[in-house]
């Protein structure tokens, strides 16, 4: 069954520091990968996605991810984290048909 | 503006109380889906709906049933809701689901607490 793993429940920084959330998945086969930010009080939204090309991914609000296929990873990243970014961070998993798996999340607090 | 809305926000319940959680979208989407969010298990789907008429189990169905008789709608109805359901619960849909890199918009959250 497919599976994402998220690594860190809990990461605090300080503002200017540089982020890295891991992620890793199990699947052999061709997938799609997203990364969802959820912040305080607000709904899931879409941050980045990947499904073919160049591997490292851009996304919105300076934040980027790489797809390592041989790694089965998907790290998002970010230079220089914002305090405004404290939020919680899904990354998401859809191999095809109509179920997409999200993993147990990562708490970002950037601390001002 | 496109957008998935929930309704209630917020409900507090007492096991065994019927209720149901309604999801409505405007962006025509054939795809919906319910998820829960608990701490530390991130985001499970309860159910979803690949178009009218068209429903199927996600991984959490126990419990929760749903139907789909619109388009835009797709309401999650507990019949004897339990404590072990308190939850905060996601609508989300996208535009047909069967192309895999199909971004979902998600709705605002319904935050249940079933006492």
């Amino acid at each position: 069954a497919q599976s994402v793993s998220q690594h860190n429940h809990h990461v605090i920084l300080s503002e200017a520091a540089s982020l890295e959330l891991g992620c890793n998945y199990s699947y052999g086969g061709t997938v799609n990968l997203f990364w969802y930010v959820q912040y305080p009080g607000q709904h899931l939204q879409l941050l980045l996605k990947y499904f073919s090309g160049d591997p490292l991914v851009k996304g919105i609000k300076g934040f980027e991810a790489e797809f390592i296929k041989s790694k089965f990873s998907f790290n998002l990243r970010k230079p220089s984290v914002q305090w405004s970014d404290t939020a919680e961070y899904f990354c998401a998993v859809n191999a095809g048909g109509f179920k997409t798996i999200f993993g147990a999340g990562t708490r970002l607090f950037v601390k001002a | 503006e496109a957008q998935v809305t929930q309704n209630p926000r917020y409900l507090i319940t007492v096991t065994g109380k019927k209720l149901t959680v309604t999801c409505s979208q405007n962006m025509n989407h054939e795809y919906m889906s319910w998820y829960r969010q608990d701490p530390g298990l991130g985001l499970r789907q309860i159910y979803y709906s690949m178009n009218v008429e068209v429903t199927d189990k996600g991984d959490v169905p126990e419990g929760y049933k749903v139907s789909r008789k619109e388009k835009r709608n797709f309401p999650l109805i507990l019949e004897s809701p339990s404590p072990n359901q308190t939850s905060l619960y996601f609508c989300a849909s996208s535009y047909s689901g069967r192309a895999i890199q199909e971004t979902q918009y998600f709705g605002p959250g319904t935050r249940l607490l079933v006492l």
